[in-house]
């Protein structure tokens, strides 16, 4: 089956307890993000990759690592979180220049207390 | 810059037809999805526009008019469990980035 898993689903922590959240696609696509989505706000994009080795800053990159050394994995890292880092975050895939459809990963629920 | 808007709320009765609007203004513009989101969940894909015209997928059709920078969603046959926040997003083949709008939250009501 097609899909984009992420891990943990729900996660609390407290402030600057270093977590990293994984994400991982069996699509071979090229192009991962990450976004964080807050209520009013919409999907604000965090970073992205549109390939291996290849990681650009999204909207709100600040306080946020990536890394992109397989095709299929783009872990998202958060070195010090702090309580405005709390959110819902979503990974997704898609294939580099395929605009119509974007796979996204279940959501991870963070609390930083 | 680039953005997308569209309204926060639209409510309607089981059984109605309901447009969301979506305006955009996007360098590049390489198409205009929707997805669907219900509460807590992850956006999934709904509809895909990259020429102008309409295109109608069961219920949902989205339509496509790129000199006026603008799109919908038509939910057609209204059902309680399309109650959920709908976002348009528009390519940008300059940036390589898919940009989303708001979302616009629809409650159908019995």
């Amino acid at each position: 089956e097609a899909q984009v898993t992420q891990n943990p689903r729900y996660l609390i922590t407290v402030t600057g307890k270093k977590l990293t959240v994984t994400c991982s696609q069996n699509m071979n696509h090229e192009y991962m993000s990450w976004y964080r989505q807050d209520p009013g706000l919409g999907l604000r994009q965090i970073y992205y990759s549109m390939n291996v080795e290849v990681t650009d800053k999204g909207d709100v990159p600040e306080g946020y690592k990536v890394s992109r050394k397989e095709k299929r994995n783009f872990p998202l890292i958060l070195e010090s979180p702090s309580p405005n880092q709390t959110s819902l975050y979503f990974c997704a895939s898609r294939r580099q220049g395929a605009y119509n459809e974007q796979f996204f990963g279940p959501g991870t629920r963070l609390t930083v207390l | 810059g680039q953005s997308l808007e569209q309204p926060s709320e639209v409510t309607a009765v089981e059984g109605a037809i309901v447009q969301i609007n979506c305006t955009y203004q996007t360098s590049g513009f390489y198409g205009l999805s929707w997805y669907q989101q219900h509460d807590g969940g992850a956006p999934t894909f709904l509809s895909y526009n990259a020429l102008d015209g309409l295109e109608e997928t069961g219920r949902f059709s989205s339509f496509l008019s790129r000199s006026d920078s603008y799109g919908y969603l038509l939910l057609q046959e209204l059902q309680m469990k399309d109650s959920a926040s709908y976002f348009c997003a528009a390519g940008s083949s300059n940036t390589g980035k898919l940009i989303f709008g708001q979302g616009t939250t629809l409650q159908v009501k019995p």
